[in-house]
């Protein structure tokens, strides 16, 4: 069965900090990737997807980029976080009939 | 601009009733409705989906959608006090999570 690993589960980083989070997929290969950030009280927003290695779509301009090193690896960056930045992340992996499954999410605080 | 709206609540409801939880959509192109719990500090989990018209059972759980309304409905019967969460709509068109729109959850609360 596919399981898809987020970590870490909780980051505190000060403003102008870098950040990194990672996300990787097991049990499936080529599979499409998201970023989702939800703020406190908020919807889900999808932040990037990812099709295959090196395939990166952005879907709000921000603060943060992605890379898909490898075919299950999924990184969200950024080079200097913001306030705005905080909230829970989200990697996710589409299954079929659109069915969408989310990791175990980071909670960033940017203080 | 596409949109799922729900009702933010909270929702309170009795051990043992049942819950409905309320979702409408904007885009009439959408295909694909899901239904998500997340409990809180937690990611979300899907629960349910449907496609087509009418009801669809599994469990506890009762998916309705009504494609001309532009309405999707979640029934849990005889809750319980685990049913607590958030519940997130989704609605879609086929092939991918970009199509995907999340509506904002209902926080639901079963008191024991």
């Amino acid at each position: 069965s596919q399981t898809i690993h987020q970590w870490p589960a909780t980051l505190v980083q000060p403003v102008g900090s870098p950040l990194s989070l990672e996300c990787t997929v097991e049990g499936t290969s080529n599979p499409n990737l998201y970023w989702y950030r939800q703020a406190a009280g908020r919807g889900l927003q999808l932040l990037f997807y990812s099709v295959g290695i090196g395939q990166i779509s952005s879907e709000v301009p921000q603060n943060l980029s992605a890379s898909r090193p490898q075919d299950r690896q999924f990184i969200l960056s950024s080079k200097k976080l913001l306030l705005s930045d905080s909230g829970f992340y989200l990697c996710a992996w589409i299954g079929f009939n659109e069915k969408l499954f989310f990791g175990s999410g980071t909670q960033l605080s940017v203080l | 601009q596409k949109e799922v709206e729900q009702n933010s609540g909270p929702l309170s409801v009795p051990e043992g009733a049942i819950a409905s939880l309320n979702c409408t959509y904007s885009d009439r192109g959408s295909q694909s409705f899901f239904w998500y719990r997340q409990y809180s500090g937690k990611s979300p989990e899907l629960i349910m989906s449907i496609y087509s018209n009418g009801d669809k059972e599994d469990g506890r759980f009762t998916a309705q959608l009504n494609k001309a309304s532009q309405y999707v409905s979640l029934l849990i019967r005889d809750s319980q006090p685990s049913d607590s969460a958030t519940y997130l709509c989704a609605a879609g068109q086929s092939g991918s999570a970009r199509q995907l729109t999340f509506g904002s959850g209902t926080q639901l609360t079963v008191l024991p």
